[in-house]
């Protein structure tokens, strides 16, 4: 069926380092993958997505590269801060269906 | 504009009790998405709606979960004979229109607590 593997499952960076968290999916008729992040006891909020039909996708010290023949796809937090230490979930769908696949999720710690 | 809510925000019952959860989406919102969360775990999607309708329930866990939507608007997740494995935090998103490809957007979530 359906699958998103995230990795790593955790993450620990020093404040300024960048912190790189990666996903690959199966289906390959997928063609959105959105970012959120889920700070402790807060709703998984929306930081970043993109669509197959581009490679990059960049919005400040964030971006996500997409890589459709490979089926993965990765984000990249630059100039990391301690606000940034969340849970990162990645998600996957395809044109036409209702839900998101979504990654197992990476607790990204910054140490200051 | 507000964005999704959901309530109660936490909720502790006593196994084998029924509990019911609300939802309210954004406003214009005709997609609506239940997931549930369980202690440091991932997204494990339940049911979606689109419109009234719920073409898909296969997400499910048992026959003692269900869920409706009136008016296109607010649902309601409830579970029957509430069990302690289904202690977690029950999360609503909503999206424009039906499709995988819009943004959902999630509510607070409510917590579950089964003693």
């Amino acid at each position: 069926g359906e699958n998103v593997e995230q990795h790593p499952s955790t993450l620990s960076v020093q404040e300024g380092d960048s912190a790189v968290i990666k996903c690959t999916y199966s289906d390959s008729a997928s063609n959105y993958f959105p970012w959120y992040k889920q700070e402790l006891g807060k709703r998984p909020q929306l930081i970043i997505d993109i669509r197959s039909n581009v490679g990059e996708k960049k919005d400040q010290r964030i971006a996500v590269t997409l890589n459709k023949t490979a089926k993965h796809f990765s984000l990249h937090i630059t100039e990391t801060q301690p606000e940034d230490s969340a849970v990162y979930f990645c998600a996957a769908s395809r044109p036409g269906t209702y839900k998101y696949i979504f990654g197992t999720g990476t607790r990204l710690k910054v140490l200051a | 504009g507000a964005g999704v809510s959901q309530s109660p925000s936490n909720k502790v019952t006593e196994k084998g009790k029924d509990v019911e959860l609300r939802c309210d989406p954004i406003s214009g919102h005709t997609a609506l998405y239940w997931y549930r969360q369980s202690l440091g775990q991932g997204l494990e999607f339940l049911i979606y709606f689109q419109g009234n309708s719920a073409p898909d329930k296969s997400g499910l866990p048992s026959d003692r979960f269900s869920a409706e939507r009136t008016g296109g608007s607010v649902s309601t997740l409830t579970i029957q004979r509430t069990q302690q494995e289904d202690s977690a935090v029950y999360l609503c998103a909503s999206s424009p229109v039906f499709g995988g490809t819009d943004t959902q957007y999630f509510g607070p979530g409510t917590r579950l607590t089964v003693l």
